[in-house]
Formats: structure tokens, sequence, C-alpha cells
């Protein structure tokens, strides 16, 4: 059972363009949201994380908006760049358990 | 760089084989986590350790089983292998295995069962 759901599976933006990750979760006990970016032939990496105490984290061009009512939460690349074409997970642990992935979306920036 | 090791970095082998997966953590990471990623099923959480215990068990398979070693690297058996364990396999450290923690991500393992 697929705890947080990931959409869409895949995503072609224009170079500087907004790119949109969204996902979504059941388990309320979860606290933890971090967006981890795949680049083919290598490990995942964290790219940005947030707490559901806050409703929006910004770093850079990545912005996390996190909406706890409707148990969703999205990633905004802004002014998307051909570099930022990687595959995007989102995940959500609970306290003292490992992180639960959604299934990736694989984003292509045209330049 | 993540600083986290894994061999071998590709794998190919039978099916009913038995295979070692090695992991370093990042110098001073007490906790190793085991994911294995297919196409399908995306990331899934196997198994984690920290200081050389066991601390939590997701969706890892009773033909496959791990260890974290007193010098805290980890490995991860697999065996009986079936065509349908084909997959990634990751290592991530992180520093004391605690929710909310960066986990650091290794290279990964290529496994193609045949």
């Amino acid at each position: 059972q697929q705890q947080v759901k990931q959409s869409p599976q895949s995503l072609i933006v224009q170079k500087g363009g907004i790119s949109i990750i969204n996902c979504a979760y059941e388990n309320t006990a979860f606290d933890y949201f971090p967006w981890y970016q795949q680049f083919p032939g290598k490990g995942p990496a964290l790219l940005i994380a947030i707490r559901p105490d806050v409703s929006e984290k910004k770093e850079g061009r990545f912005t996390i908006s996190f909406n706890k009512s409707a148990k969703q939460f999205s990633l905004h690349i802004m002014d998307s760049q051909p570099g930022d074409s990687a595959t995007y997970f989102c995940a959500a642990s609970k306290p003292g358990y490992a992180l639960n992935f959604g299934k990736g979306t694989s984003l292509l920036v045209t330049p | 760089d993540s600083g986290v090791t894994q061999t071998p970095k590709h794998l190919i082998t039978a099916t009913g084989q038995r295979v070692t997966l090695r992991c370093s953590p990042r110098s001073g990471d007490l906790s190793v986590y085991w994911y294995q990623q297919s196409l399908d099923q995306g990331l899934q959480f196997l198994i984690q350790y920290y200081n050389g215990e066991e601390r939590a068990k997701g969706n890892i398979l009773e033909r496959f089983s791990a260890q974290q070693f007193p010098d805290l690297h980890s490995e991860l058996n697999l065996s009986s292998l079936e065509l349908g364990d084909s997959a990634l396999y990751f290592c991530a450290s992180s520093v004391g295995g605690l929710a909310g923690e960066t986990q650091y991500f290794g290279p990964g393992t290529r496994l193609l069962v045949l």
C-alpha cells in the first residue's frame, strides 16, 4: 500500500517555467516531509524538507507548499533549468520510522 | 558525493543464487538504511540498523537479511534469488537514525537476476 501518492509521473517544462509536483498522504502521524532529487546513475539526494508546523519553505528556486488540512504537499521549482532534469521523490515519515517515498516524477526541462 | 559507498556497483547472477551487497556509511553516521528501487514499486524501505542493532523493518522478504558490523558497515544478503528481485538497491546513512534526520544515499548496486 502506497502511503504517499505522487503526481504527475512525468513532467515536461520549458526552461524558465515553473515545475510543480504534488504529493498526498493519509497518515496524520507523519511529521517530516522531504523531497529528494535523483539523477541517472546516482542515489537520491535531499533537496528540501518541511515539517507540518509551517505552510511553506523556500530554498533558492525550490519551494515546498504544505497543506495540513488537505494532507497534501507540493514542490515548486521556479525558473526551471535544464540542469533540474531529474527524478523527484516526495517522502514522509513519522517519529522513529523510516521514510515512505512516493513513486517519483521524471522532470524534463527543455532548452 | 554523499560519502556513502556501496559495492559492487553492478551484479549479474542467476535465479536461486545468493549475493551480498555491502555498504559503508558516512564517517560518524551510526544508522544505515537499505532500500530497494524498482520501476513499478518505486523506493521501498527494507530495513534499518542503528549502531549494530536492528531498529526498523519494512517490506523485507524472509529470503533477505542484513546486519551491521562493529565498524558500522552493513551487508544485505539476498538468497534464493528470483527474477523479480532485479532492482537497484540503495544504502543510506544518517547520524542517529531519528526521524527528521537527513538520509544520505549511496550510488546503489544494480542487481540483475537472469
